[in-house]
């Protein structure tokens, strides 16, 4: 299975804040890096599919690169309700794994 | 605009098995692929596998394969995932979610809290 490596594990920060996750592949997974937001008691919703591409309604202030193994996902400035859990996710081939997770706290 | 919903809650007996359904509603599982994932509490996300009706193909994660029984009852576009041989460390809460164009999962069920307590 392709082990997906997200760092940090945690992060504190301040609303306004530029903050980047970073997601490692432990193979070649071209673009099929996808990124969700979680809060407490909620399903996880779609950030940003195929590494680099907007879901439809996600503000502008979320944006994600990379390619192959290793890539990000980077908050321009945070805002009070960015603060959740982040996961990566890659869906290469016919098996998909997740990150650990990166917890996002207000500073 | 797709919904999943899924099933109540569940508590079961260790060694015992479970069956969630997820229902789709503005949309038929025959035209997507469906992926269950789980969340035990306080823990991240888990793929445990997925299923493309249109192509009739069915994935397990290693974990969960032989344990996880994944359908589609495309008459009722409803998926089911069944787990067997249920132990404590099975207590989470599942997700159905569809699979969109490129593999990602794009709308997610409410979530079904899966407890196995003897």
């Amino acid at each position: 299975d392709i082990q997906m490596t997200q760092s940090p594990s945690s992060l504190s920060a301040s609303v306004g804040d530029r903050v980047t996750i970073t997601c490692r592949a432990s193979q070649t997974i071209s673009t099929y890096l996808n990124w969700y937001q979680q809060k407490p008691g909620k399903a996880p919703k779609l950030l940003i599919h195929s590494a680099s591409s907007l879901q439809s309604g996600v503000p502008s202030r979320f944006s994600g690169s990379g390619s192959g193994t290793d890539f990000t996902l980077t908050i321009s400035s945070l805002q009070p309700e960015d603060f959740a859990t982040y996961y990566c996710q890659q869906s290469y081939g016919s098996l998909d794994t997740f990150g650990q997770g990166t917890k996002l706290e207000i500073k | 605009q797709l919904r999943l919903v899924q099933s109540g809650a569940e508590v079961k007996k260790p060694g015992s098995s479970v069956k969630v359904s997820c229902k789709a509603s503005g949309g038929t599982f025959s035209s997507f692929a469906v992926s269950w994932v789980r969340q035990a509490p306080g823990q991240g996300l888990e793929w445990m596998g997925g299923i493309t009706p249109i192509f009739g193909t069915i994935n397990y994660a290693q974990k969960f394969q032989g344990r996880a029984t994944i359908t589609t009852d495309e008459s009722t576009s409803t998926a089911y995932m069944e787990l067997s041989s249920l132990r404590s460390e099975d207590t989470a809460m599942y997700y159905c979610a569809r699979v969109g164009s490129y593999s990602y999962l794009d709308y997610w069920g409410q979530g079904t809290l899966v407890t196995v307590s003897s």
